[in-house]
């Protein structure tokens, strides 16, 4: 069965550190999705990753395939990057959700 | 900036009922798909679509569910009678091409569904 796990499921962090959130999964993906998802219920597709890293502005994510593991990094934290982060693994055309990291940037 | 849109935003209906939720993908998107989320819990996937049919669907896409791609640019969810367990947001989504170099997907603000 796939499991997506998340970690930690909230953090809280003040404006300008580094962060990272987790993602493991058990079974052979196709992609690894990281997905932000605004207070106001809203979605953005931030990466998809079937290998190495990718880097966006302040955003790098990470995959280990070996190890099925995903890691997103936010870089000079801001405000306005809280919102909840979720990892979604897609094998074939299915997906599966992590329960999403709930981050608060604190001025 | 193209964008998913979906209609209604918010739909009530009651316990029983049929409704029906519509998606606009992007215009040159092949790949559609719906999701929901109960309030709450995490994203669930419900079914993709490609060339005219489901190409995977899970667990919770029943017999009461159904999708159609009625005209070149809609994209709808049917649920045929409504429990109240369905209660949810439903997101669509669409994205190009399978290993295209431009593989994210696009999300539409969703619909919340309430079933009474």
């Amino acid at each position: 069965k796939n499991e997506v796990e998340q970690s930690p499921q909230n953090l809280t962090a003040q404006e300008g550190e580094f962060i990272t959130i987790n993602c493991s999964y058990s079974v052979g993906i196709s992609a690894l999705h990281w997905l932000q998802q605004h207070p106001g219920g809203g979605i953005v597709s931030l990466f998809m990753l079937s290998s190495g890293k990718k880097k966006h502005g302040r955003l790098i994510a990470t995959i280990n395939i070996q190890e099925k593991h995903s890691s997103l990094h936010i870089t000079a934290s801001h405000p306005r990057d809280s919102a909840v982060y979720i990892c979604a693994e897609n094998t074939g055309n299915q997906f599966y959700f992590g329960t999403g990291t709930s981050l608060t940037v604190i001025p | 900036e193209p964008e998913v849109t979906q209609t209604p935003s918010h739909q009530v209906t009651q316990m029983g009922q049929e409704v029906i939720l519509r998606c606009v993908p992007i215009s040159n998107h092949l790949y559609f798909y719906w999701y929901r989320q109960i309030l709450g819990q995490k994203v669930e996937f419900l079914v993709s679509f490609y060339n005219n049919e489901i190409s995977e669907k899970s667990e919770i896409f029943d017999d009461q569910f159904s999708v159609e791609r009625p005209d070149g640019s809609n994209f709808t969810l049917k649920i045929r009678s409504t429990k109240l367990e369905d209660s949810a947001m439903y997101f669509c989504a669409s994205r190009m091409l399978r290993g295209g170099v431009t593989d994210t997907q696009y999300f539409g603000p969703g619909t919340r569904l309430t079933v009474l």
